[in-house]
């Protein structure tokens, strides 16, 4: 299948500081890329869908000014935590579709970030 | 709004049953549905993916099944493995081909 790889795999930081996560598409060019948010022992919840060369889709209740999405090439989508506080620790998972849409997603391999 | 629900969540087998668990859908409009296994701390690989108009799938020991029209599927292990042990969630699209849609998962432990 195809490859979704995100960088770091794990950061830590301090509060009131910005943490850029990075998605990449690897062997194919990603038009949709989405991010979910993961809690200790819960599912995945949608954060928001990001368009190469368009503005992000928040869902409800997420802060579209604190959690910063780019999507500017057909490869890559980058998560950014502004100010991070340290309820905002948790795992960050980016998937992607295949250009050629199978509606198939594929997952990146998460990102863990913990706000000290 | 599309909700999923995995039963059980969590099941212990000792090595070499045959297992089976269960998803199920609240809209049954659905583009795809797919299975995937998540180690503790890890991000998901996908297992097997069924396409609205396919019954089944299979890869390997895995088989799973899908029935539309009852919002209902099931993922089938064979001869399960200490190396099983993960969780494995469903998901479905919230609608059409939009984002998909998570249940919690069940935890499995295969036991040697």
């Amino acid at each position: 299948g195809a490859v979704v790889s995100q960088h770091p795999s794990r950061v830590i930081c301090k509060s009131g500081t910005s943490v850029k996560i990075e998605c990449r598409s690897l062997d194919f060019q990603a038009t949709t890329m989405f991010w979910y948010r993961q809690f200790p022992k819960q599912s995945l919840m949608l954060m928001a869908t990001s368009n190469e060369g368009s503005k992000a889709t928040y869902e409800q209740g997420v802060e579209k000014d604190k959690f910063l999405i780019n999507h500017a090439s057909l490869t890559l989508s980058t998560l950014t935590v502004t100010s991070a506080h340290p309820e905002d620790s948790s795992f960050y998972i980016c998937s992607a579709r295949d250009r050629v849409d199978t509606g198939e997603l594929f997952f990146g391999e998460g990102s863990r970030l913990t706000v000290l | 709004k599309q909700e999923v629900t995995q039963i059980p969540a969590a099941l212990s087998v000792p090595e070499g049953e045959n297992l089976v668990l269960n998803c199920s859908f609240t809209d049954s409009a659905i583009y795809n549905l797919q299975w995937f296994r998540q180690d503790p701390g890890k991000g998901l690989t996908s297992l097997l993916l069924i396409q609205s108009s396919q019954r089944e799938q299979t890869s390997g020991r895995l088989n799973a099944s899908l029935d539309k029209s009852s919002g209902r599927s099931t993922l089938y292990i064979a001869a399960s493995q200490p190396g099983d042990s993960a969780t494995y969630l469903c998901a479905v699209p919230n609608s059409g081909n939009t984002p998909l849609v998570f249940g919690k998962g069940t935890r499995l432990s295969v036991i040697a």
